[in-house]
């Protein structure tokens, strides 16, 4: 089982709706939870940080974290066509300047205008 | 601020060829890590520097070296280039204050 599991997409909405993108982990040690934005031939963009189970927003986009489940998602709100890209969920176990990030295959959405 | 920069930004090499890429983290961090992005994946861990010394390392064979300067600049180093070793090569630096990650551009290298 790898460590990190994100659901493989792609996925292809219209301007304006509801995204969910989802990732469950393995390992009860990670404590730390966070979503990239890559768009195409660039590197990632951190959008979301959070470290507890629970909600924390963001203008559109939303993280959610249940520890308990091992379960991941992010929410975005209200899509446009600047959305499109490849978002990747990352994870790591301590935190600090000592550790490494853990990656989903990331998932690649599309918002038609 | 001045983000991550790596250079070059794209490279073609042969197999067999040896590679250096080079980065500068967000001035006042003192950790860099490298990762391996693949077409279709998800970045992979090489190597975490901080301070100047290795603190993490991936599962990556010992053609892969890095080093990290006194300036917290880094370079990785490539051997023996294998047609597997084509892919984004990503920078990330991060400080003592933020438990996060920040990434540059990436190096594409493409291996013929």
């Amino acid at each position: 089982q790898k460590e990190v599991e994100q659901d493989p997409g792609p996925l292809s909405v219209p301007e304006g709706a509801i995204v969910s993108l989802n990732c469950t982990y393995s390992n009860s040690a990670f404590q730390y939870f966070m979503w990239y934005r890559q768009y195409s031939r660039k590197g990632p963009e951190l959008l979301m940080y959070t470290y507890s189970s629970g909600n924390k927003e963001d203008g559109r986009f939303t993280a959610q974290v249940d520890k308990s489940s091992k379960y991941i998602s992010l929410f975005i709100r209200d899509s446009q066509p600047s959305d499109s890209a490849t978002y990747l969920c990352a994870i790591t176990s301590s935190g600090g300047s000592n550790y490494k990030l853990t990656f989903g295959k990331g998932t690649l959405l599309t918002v038609n205008p | 601020d001045a983000g991550v920069t790596q250079s070059p930004t794209h490279l073609i090499k042969t197999r067999g060829q040896q590679v250096t890429l080079r980065c500068s983290p967000i001035s006042g961090h003192k950790s860099v890590s490298w990762y391996q992005q693949v077409l279709g994946q998800g970045p992979q861990f090489i190597f975490q520097y901080y301070e100047k010394e290795e603190r993490g390392r991936g599962n990556f064979p010992d053609r892969f070296s890095a080093r990290q300067f006194p300036n917290y600049s880094s370079e990785l180093n490539v051997n023996a280039l294998l047609l597997g070793d084509s892919a984004l090569y990503l920078c990330a630096s991060s400080s003592l204050l933020e438990e996060t990650q920040y990434f540059g551009p990436g190096t594409r290298l493409l291996v013929l």
